[in-house]
């Protein structure tokens, strides 16, 4: 059963830091790995998706890598500003044809003006 | 990208009462729609996979006779939380396929907030 763990579980930063944030997974047979961002009492927006043949996937100033083999990835935020602050989930898609999500319990980022 | 509407945003009941949140894509055409339920500082955990025409899917451990799910047509899917208990009380979140995208992409809705009393 896959299992995705995201650590740290909150992070508070002040603003104009460069922070990371980690995810892993048990079950290196995974189709995709995607990112998302989620405000509070809100639904969920894509940020980034790396297919399991790829490595890094780069949006703005966000920078997501993927290391299948060790089970994990981690998400790049440059130079933090207090609207990146929201929970960021990891969530990944298995092979095998399902299209099932298996969400990690996500960082809640606090970044301070 | 393609927009994922769900109704209510909130709801509060009391407890014993039937709730039905309804989940629609409002520009696109979803065969495939999924139903999450979040409970506070937890993991997104799916409930049941929908498909237009055809009875939901359940995971392991939900209860089918519970929690309802008509996907009657293209664009909206419903869950019905039957005889809800305060247990049942949770953020539930809705989200689609678009076939025109890649199988991955999921578009997300706003959620739906539960409070059973």
């Amino acid at each position: 059963k896959q299992e995705v763990t995201q650590i740290p579980a909150a992070l508070s930063v002040p603003e104009g830091e460069n922070l990371v944030l980690n995810c892993s997974f048990t079950d290196s047979a995974i189709y995709n790995l995607q990112w998302f961002r989620q405000d509070p009492g809100k639904g969920l927006t894509s940020l980034l998706l790396i297919q399991s043949s790829q490595r890094e996937q780069t949006s703005g100033r966000l920078n997501a890598s993927l290391d299948k083999s060790s089970g994990r990835s981690t998400l790049y935020i440059a130079a933090s500003q207090p609207g990146d602050s929201a929970t960021y989930l990891c969530a990944v898609t298995s092979q095998g044809g399902s299209e099932k999500l298996v969400f990690g319990k996500g960082t809640k980022l606090t970044v301070n003006p | 990208g393609a927009v994922v509407s769900q109704h209510p945003s909130w709801v509060i009941c009391k407890s014993g009462t039937s709730v039905k949140i309804e989940c629609r894509s409002l520009d696109f055409q979803a065969t495939t729609m999924f139903w999450y339920r979040q409970f506070p500082k937890q993991s997104l955990m799916l409930m049941a996979t929908s498909n237009e025409g055809s009875k939901a899917t359940y995971e392991q451990g939900v209860e089918k006779d519970k929690f309802l799910i008509n996907h009657a047509s293209l664009t909206l899917s419903t869950l019905t939380v039957t005889s809800a208990h305060p247990e049942d009380s949770s953020f539930y979140i809705c989200s689609a396929r678009d076939p025109r995208a890649g199988r991955e992409t999921q578009y997300f809705g706003p959620g739906t907030r539960l409070l059973v009393l």
